[in-house]
């Protein structure tokens, strides 16, 4: 059974904070995702890894970084909080190399910004 | 830029009827499709995927692509007040083979009323 795990459902912070947001996967993946959702805007891809110390910008990476040193462990990280930086953060894992394989998607981290 | 494109609704259907949910891309080299249902405050679960033009059916579900058309549609049969949620279709291209990259709709909110 696969599992995604993230580590906070919910959490808040303040501007200017350093936020850590953690995933981990116990499927053995090489990629991982980060993606932000927030209504009426859909699923937007903030960074991806293929290997560890590997990263690759999505679509939105700007006030974003990233860290994988390990490789079930992929971490966001909000260098300098903001509010517009308030959403709800997933965490996903696919299998590599077959087309049918898809995305599994941890719980969810409800950020909110003050 | 590739795109995914899905209208956002709300689509509602009393229940018992068939709820029809429809997605087109942009990028003719996509090679596998994917269905998710997010329950609000959830993340996303997947519930189909099809790589072949045609129909495949899981249960109450009947996914259908058209590649020529740029086209793939959800059915849900016997609507139940359990499908209420928001359905996000994905696309993955050829190129992302190895990445696992996809490309989400930004999701149709279905409705289905007792």
């Amino acid at each position: 059974d696969v599992k995604v795990t993230q580590s906070s459902r919910y959490l808040v912070k303040r501007t200017g904070e350093k936020v850590f947001l953690e995933c981990v996967q116990d499927m053995d993946h090489e990629n991982m995702f980060w993606y932000r959702q927030d209504p009426g805007l859909g699923l937007r891809l903030i960074y991806f890894s293929y290997d560890v110390k590997m990263k690759e910008k999505g679509d939105i990476p700007e006030g974003y970084s990233v860290s994988r040193e390990k490789k079930e462990r992929f971490s966001l990280i909000l260098e300098s909080a903001s509010t517009n930086q308030t959403s709800m953060y997933l965490c996903a894992s696919p299998p590599a190399s077959s087309s049918t394989d898809t995305q599994y998607f941890g719980p969810g981290t409800r950020l909110t910004v003050l | 830029q590739k795109e995914v494109e899905q209208n956002s609704g709300p689509l509602s259907v009393p229940e018992g009827a068939i709820a029809s949910l429809n997605c087109t891309y942009s990028d003719r080299g996509s090679q596998s499709f994917f269905w998710y249902r997010q329950y609000s405050g959830k993340s996303p679960e997947l519930i189909m995927f099809i790589y072949s033009n045609g129909d495949k059916e899981d249960g109450r579900f009947t996914a259908q692509l058209n590649k020529a058309s740029q086209y793939v549609s959800l059915l849900i049969r016997d609507s139940q007040p359990s499908d209420s949620a928001t359905y996000l279709c994905a696309v993955k291209s050829d190129g992302s083979s190895n990445t696992g990259k996809l490309i989400f709709g930004q999701g149709t909110t279905l409705q289905v009323k007792p």
